[in-house]
Formats: C-alpha cells, structure tokens, sequence
C-alpha cells in the first residue's frame, strides 16, 4: 500500500511571497489533514477535511492561508502571502472511515518551508 | 480533548525495554490513549492505541493504569532506530476532535 505522499519536499520562499504544497492521500482514505509544525514543537492542526468537505479549519489563519480538496482526493494548501513565522515543516496526513482504525492518521513526509 | 504529560527526554541503553511514561489525569470515559513517534525529518508515525485494556502489537506494549489517569508504552527491546520523539494523545474517535501533539518525550537510544 503506497503511502501519504506529499511535494514538494523543501521550499525556500522570500517572505510576500505564495507557496502551494499538495498531498495525495492513501488510497480510499476519506479524511484528509494538514498540519504544521514549527521547529521544536509537536504538530499543530490547521485544517481536517472529510471527502471534499471542510470539518476544522479554526486553527487555519484564512487571511493567508487556503486549502482545497476538490473531488475528495488530493489537496493543495496554499499561503498567499508568506511570512517568516509560516517556516515550519506542512504535514499531510489522511485516515480511512469506518472500523476500529478509523482515527489512526497515517502521515507524509512534510514539506520543509523555509520563509527568508 | 484531555492534556496530558509527558518528560521532556530520556536515554535507553540498546537491547533494553524503554518504558515512556504519559501522565492524562483528566481522560474521559470515551477518550482513547494513542501513542505516536517522529523519527527526525519524518512524519509521525502511529504505533498504538488503547481504551482500558493494556495493548500489544508488533511494535510496542500500551499498559494503562486501571484508573486511566496514567499509561506506559513499552519497546520491548530498544534499537537505535526508535531514537525519535514520542507523542502521547489522548482524544475520543469519531468525535471530530483534533489530536493534540504537544511536545512529546525525545528518547535517546544510546549504543
């Protein structure tokens, strides 16, 4: 089973700048997040869709900040535009519904941002 | 979601069992005990979860105090590659709630 993939793997931006990151999910898997994680510290949730829909975006900051899912696959998160604090590694992770399992979230290797 | 508690770090020598402790006083009845690991430059990655009852798969041991306030995961046997950040979360599935990362325990697996 392929896993979350995600790209690309690093980015280095000039701050004003925008950046896109997208993520393929594991096949099937109808729960899809992004999170962020800042240097030294645990992941942070930025936004949790369920097939195309948005369930938790409170922790996305929407005045730079979007993401999409459209047809319940794939997404892209985008940051429009960058500041130096959004350097941090993006993680996309994604969960099957249904059963036991359901909630054990199954992580990509990050994209690297790094904002100058 | 319950906060919990977690040392900031600890060393395991090689071959030993490396138990990491997880402090969640104020779990609900619902909520779930997961255990998660971040090996550098990786995504984290999940190893195991339990209600009450104590769990074992092929990776780790979860042992749960009867009380629930408390949890252990247990390596059986420690090998350099489990040097990495372990997260302990506490979170009630299918309630939509986020998972809470914190800041884990960095364990240091030392030759």
């Amino acid at each position: 089973e392929a896993g979350v993939a995600q790209s690309p793997r690093y980015k280095i931006i000039e701050k004003r700048q925008s950046v896109a990151f997208w993520c393929n999910p594991i096949s099937g898997h109808a729960t899809l997040y992004w999170y962020q994680q800042i240097l030294g510290q645990g992941p942070k949730l930025l936004i949790q869709f369920q097939n195309n829909g948005v369930v938790d975006d409170s922790q996305l900051p929407k005045d730079r900040f979007s993401a999409e899912r459209l047809k319940g696959v794939d997404s892209t998160l985008k940051i429009q535009p960058a500041k130096l604090e959004d350097s941090a590694v993006y993680l996309c992770a994604s969960s099957p519904s249904g059963g036991r399992r359901t909630d054990t979230q199954y992580f990509g290797p990050g994209t690297r941002l790094t904002v100058l | 979601d319950a906060k919990t508690t977690q040392p900031p770090s600890m060393d395991c020598a090689e071959g030993r069992a490396a138990n990491l402790p997880c402090n969640h006083s104020t779990i609900s009845g619902n909520e779930y005990v997961y255990w998660y690991r971040q090996i550098h430059s990786q995504g984290p990655q999940y190893i195991i979860h339990g209600l009450k009852n104590n769990e074992t798969n092929e990776m780790a041991s979860l042992i749960i105090t009867e009380d629930r306030k408390s949890s252990t995961l247990i390596l059986p046997h420690a090998t350099l590659r489990d040097t990495a950040v372990y997260y302990c979360i506490v979170r009630a599935p299918n309630t939509g709630n986020q998972f809470y990362f914190g800041t884990g325990t960095s364990l240091t697996v030392i030759p």
